[in-house]
């Protein structure tokens, strides 16, 4: 089936740095998505991306859709301790319905104050 | 926008009871609703798509039986959790579309 790779699993970095994760997926995908997720709480939608190349912005937050269509990657800079969190990154395919979306495993971010 | 709320948020039972969650999505309406199940430090894991007015559609290897979903207007669907076993504990999240997927805060659900 359909695998998505996120990496890093996790990270531990000092408030102030600049954070970058990214998934890969062994098919094409026409949308990439990327949530947070902080403990006990749902996931919440950061940043959608719809068309390859597609650089979007959210704050401090950039994400990419990669031109290959099968990766992604999403850039915190100046992290601050708020930032902690888990970040999914999430893909849909050609011709897939919109309930079919695919989850990365998630990156763990900690941030130091 | 985009809200989605789920009640309870967190839920204790005793074994062989039935638990039901609601969905609701507060400033749009979903004609079509998601139900995930997350275990600890996992991803999600998709269960199942409610459909409003028709049957749901289930994700191979989950019980239909067990885990009940109705969808009876466009802001509401529940998952009832049928029989409840320590094995059903887990963090329940439901979502809701509107263009992209919106996630309600969850619900632990502790089976004694």
């Amino acid at each position: 089936g359909q695998q998505l790779n996120q990496s890093p699993q996790s990270m531990f970095i000092q408030e102030g740095e600049d954070v970058s994760m990214n998934c890969t997926s062994s098919s094409i995908f026409n949308t990439w998505l990327w949530y947070k997720q902080d403990p006990g709480e749902g996931p919440v939608l950061l940043i959608a991306l719809y068309k390859a190349g597609e650089l979007t912005s959210n704050g401090r937050l950039t994400a990419q859709f990669g031109i290959t269509r099968k990766d992604s990657f999403l850039n915190i800079s100046a992290s601050i301790p708020s930032d902690v969190g888990i970040y999914f990154c999430a893909g849909r395919n050609y011709g897939g319905s919109q309930g079919n979306l695919i989850f990365g495993k998630g990156t763990k971010l900690s941030v130091k104050p | 926008g985009a809200v989605v709320s789920q009640h309870p948020s967190w839920v204790i039972c005793k074994s062989g009871t039935s638990v039901k969650i609601e969905c609701r999505s507060l400033d749009f309406q979903a004609t079509t609703m998601f139900w995930y199940r997350q275990f600890p430090k996992q991803s999600l894991m998709l269960m199942a798509t409610s459909n409003e007015g028709s049957k749901a559609t289930y994700e191979q290897g989950v019980e239909k039986d067990k885990f009940l979903i109705n969808h009876a207007s466009l802001t509401l669907s529940t998952l009832t959790v049928t029989s409840a076993h320590p094995e059903d504990s887990s963090f329940y999240i439901c979502s809701a579309n509107e263009r992209e997927q919106f996630f309600g805060p969850g619900t632990r659900l502790t089976v004694l």
